[in-house]
């Protein structure tokens, strides 16, 4: 089955820096899916990856897809504490089924 | 507004009863699947049920059942409930293929 390891576990980040969140699949990825959680609700989409090589941006968060590493990244730009919260990188096994692996998530704290 | 309804938000369960949580999907969206989310992980893949049919199932055991209904809602079953039952249930619909799913804010077990 295919697995999903994100880093770091947890980050804190002086608010207005820069940070990444790195998620590694076990297995090809068809389909990357990133969601952002508050503690106990729920996920909230970001964005979605196909093809290899390809990047997205929504607004200060843009994600990568590394199709040959089986990677993928997720860059804040000049965070905010409205960035805070759980990130969750999911994964499809074969492309469109939509059953997702996710991984254990990135807790991200902002300080002033 | 995320546009799927769980219901309850929270329930407190004594081991050994019986479960159902709903789902009130958006208009259309004729694919739902249900996440186990335990503490401090990552969304578990329970099923997936596509035009009231199941179309795929994660490791889960039998006790764990479900329905989709023609007005695209939709039910989790738990029977016999264990203490490990305990957390944070999540529906998700989408229209299909590639789409990306619209979570709902979850429903939290926990059985004592």
């Amino acid at each position: 089955s295919q697995e999903l390891e994100q880093s770091p576990q947890s980050l804190i980040v002086q608010e207005g820096k820069n940070l990444t969140i790195n998620c590694t699949s076990s297995k090809t990825l068809y389909g990357l899916y990133w969601y952002k959680q508050k503690y106990g609700e729920g996920l909230i989409f970001l964005m979605m990856l196909q093809k290899g090589g390809e990047e997205k941006s929504h607004e200060k968060i843009t994600a990568k897809l590394d199709e040959k590493k089986q990677q993928s990244s997720l860059h804040i730009t000049a965070s905010q504490p409205s960035h805070a919260g759980i990130y969750l990188c999911g994964a499809d096994s074969n492309f469109g089924n939509e059953k997702l692996t996710f991984g254990t998530g990135t807790r991200l704290t902002i300080i002033p | 507004e995320t546009g799927v309804t769980q219901s309850p938000t929270h329930l407190i369960k004594t081991r050994g009863q019986q479960v159902t949580l709903r789902c009130s999907s958006q208009s259309g969206h004729n694919t739902v699947s249900w996440y186990q989310q335990a503490l401090g992980q990552g969304p578990q893949f329970i099923f997936q049920y596509y035009r009231e049919e199941e179309n795929g199932r994660g490791n889960f055991p039998p006790r764990f059942s479900g329905l989709q209904f023609p007005n695209y809602s939709s039910e989790l079953n738990v029977n016999a409930l264990e203490l490990d039952d305990s957390a944070l249930y999540l529906c998700a619909s989408s229209w299909g293929t590639a789409y990306g799913y619209t979570f709902g804010s979850g429903t939290r077990l926990t059985v004592v």
